[in-house]
């Protein structure tokens, strides 16, 4: 069974405005974190934002915030005003139980930004 | 910032002969790990490392693919007789020693395999 699930494989927002990719996951352990990452087209993955399963306030890091809705195992991205350097690929990922253990990433979003 | 560097960026070997991909991760780091992306599909966990031993491995990394830390600064990983199918982008990252922190990850080494 997937553990992580991107259900979006292609997204178009028009600059300046927001986007939501969503995604969502499952696990049993009580334990974990969820991740966002960017992977242009050039190839590097770009960390954007961490949510521990013990958070109590979603995570926020500048234009991204993660929308964490822990009864319903979702953790969508939130991209405010969009830059056309906003265009590529984005993988939530999740980290099971402690923190060294690996990380599964979802099939990703494809994001587009248009003028 | 600190970031974590991967040589070379791209290889191309043939098949049945061995490649070794280079990371130095981040220097505080404790735990390393690589992962592989075949184009167009989603990145997938090889193998962690950790105090000097392998934590974790996935089905993918069997007998053929081996890591080393041999001089406290590179991790390395060996494919000993490449296949067609292994020919994917190969990240490594490394992550810090406290909890809850991101893995950072390499730029990534393109492997072609002819």
């Amino acid at each position: 069974a997937q553990k992580i699930t991107q259900t979006q494989p292609g997204m178009f927002v028009q600059e300046k405005e927001a986007v939501t990719l969503d995604c969502t996951y499952d696990t049993s352990d009580p334990s974990y974190g969820l991740f966002w990452y960017k992977q242009p087209s050039s190839g590097e993955m770009i960390f954007l934002i961490y949510q521990g399963s013990y958070d109590q306030q979603n995570a926020t890091e500048g234009r991204y915030s993660l929308n964490f809705q822990k009864a319903r195992k979702s953790a969508n991205l939130v991209i405010s005003a969009s830059q056309l350097g906003d265009s590529a690929m984005y993988f939530c990922a999740m980290r099971e139980g402690p923190s060294g253990y690996a990380l599964n990433f979802g099939k990703g979003t494809s994001l587009l930004v248009t003028p | 910032e600190p970031e974590v560097t991967q040589t070379p960026s791209h290889q191309v070997t043939q098949m049945g002969q061995e490649v070794i991909l280079r990371c130095v991760p981040i220097s505080n780091h404790l735990y390393f790990y690589w992962y592989r992306q075949i184009l167009g599909q989603k990145v997938e966990f090889l193998v962690s490392f950790y105090n000097n031993e392998i934590s974790e491995k996935s089905e993918i990394f069997d007998d053929q693919f081996s890591v080393e830390r041999p001089d406290g600064s590179n991790f390395t990983l060996k494919i000993r007789s490449t296949k067609l199918e292994d020919s994917a982008m190969y990240f490594c990252a490394s992550m810090g020693p406290d909890s809850n922190q991101p893995q950072h990850f390499g730029d990534g080494t393109r492997l072609s395999i002819l």
